[in-house]
C-alpha cells in the first residue's frame, strides 16, 4: 500500500514566519502534487512536480514555493506567512498523474 | 474560470436509500474522471474511475455514469450506508497530462 506521509498534521505559525511543509512517499512515484483545501473551494493545486528538481506551478503558486532534491520528498515552501494561507495542506503521489494517493494533511493556522 | 463544477454543496440521503452525485465538466479535451472520497481529518482516497471511452463504470454499491454530449457524470451509491457520510469530489484530466482538476465537492450525509 502506498504510504504518502506528512510531517505535521496541526501548525500553528506568526504572520512573516517561512515555513516548511514536508511529505515523504514509499512507492517511488515520480509525480508529486501539494493541494490546498478551503471551505467551498475545493481542491487546489498549488505546484507539482513530475521528477526530481523539477517543479511545475499549478493554479495558485503565489507566496508559495517547492523543492524536491529527492525523488521521494517534496517540500512545500511559505516564504513569509500571511493569515489567508490558513488552510489545510494536502500533499499526493502517483506514478501515472492519474490515481492520486494523499497524505492525511497537514492543517495550518497563521496568526 | 471552473472547469469541473460541482452545483451541490450537501445532500442528505436516508441511509438504504440511492445517492446520486452530480458533476459537471466545461473542458471537452477532458477524457478521464474520476471520484474521491474525503474524511475529516484524513487525505482524500480513490474511489472510481472512468474513460471517455466508456459510459458506465461500476464497483460493487458505486456506478459512475458519464454522458459527454452533455459533459456530465454523476456518481449513484445504492445502498447509502452510514459510512459513505464524506465529501466526495469530482475529478477530471487528460491522459498524458500532469494535472488533476478537482470540483468543489458535495458534503453527503447519510440519515439514519
Amino acid at each position: 500500500d502506498v504510504k504518502v506521509t506528512q510531517s505535521s498534521r496541526y501548525l500553528v505559525k506568526r504572520t512573516g514566519e517561512k515555513v516548511f511543509l514536508e511529505c515523504v512517499q514509499d512507492m517511488d512515484h515520480e509525480n508529486m502534487f501539494w493541494y490546498r483545501q478551503d471551505p467551498g473551494l475545493g481542491l487546489r493545486l498549488i505546484y507539482f512536480s513530475y521528477d526530481v528538481k523539477m517543479k511545475e506551478k499549478g493554479d495558485i503558486p503565489e507566496g508559495y514555493s517547492v523543492s524536491r532534491e529527492k525523488k521521494e520528498r517534496f517540500s512545500l515552501i511559505l516564504e513569509s506567512a500571511s493569515t489567508n494561507q490558513t488552510s489545510m495542506y494536502l500533499c499526493a503521489s502517483s506514478s501515472d498523474a492519474t490515481h492520486l494517493h494523499f497524505g492525511n494533511g497537514t492543517r495550518l493556522t497563521v496568526t | 474560470d471552473q472547469q469541473v463544477k460541482q452545483n451541490s454543496p450537501s445532500l442528505s440521503v436516508q441511509e438504504g436509500r440511492i445517492s446520486i452525485l452530480n458533476c459537471d465538466y466545461t473542458n471537452s479535451m477532458f477524457d478521464y474522471f474520476l471520484w474521491y472520497k474525503k474524511y475529516p481529518a484524513e487525505g482524500p482516497t480513490f474511489l472510481i474511475s472512468i474513460s471517455s471511452i466508456k459510459d458506465k463504470n461500476e464497483d460493487g454499491r458505486f456506478t459512475v455514469f458519464l454522458n459527454k454530449s452533455a459533459k456530465h457524470l454523476s456518481l449513484h451509491i445504492v445502498p447509502s450506508q452510514p459510512g459513505d457520510s464524506a465529501v466526495y469530489f469530482c475529478a477530471a484530466t487528460t491522459l498524458g497530462d500532469d494535472k488533476i482538476i478537482f470540483g468543489k465537492g458535495t458534503r453527503l450525509h447519510i440519515l439514519p
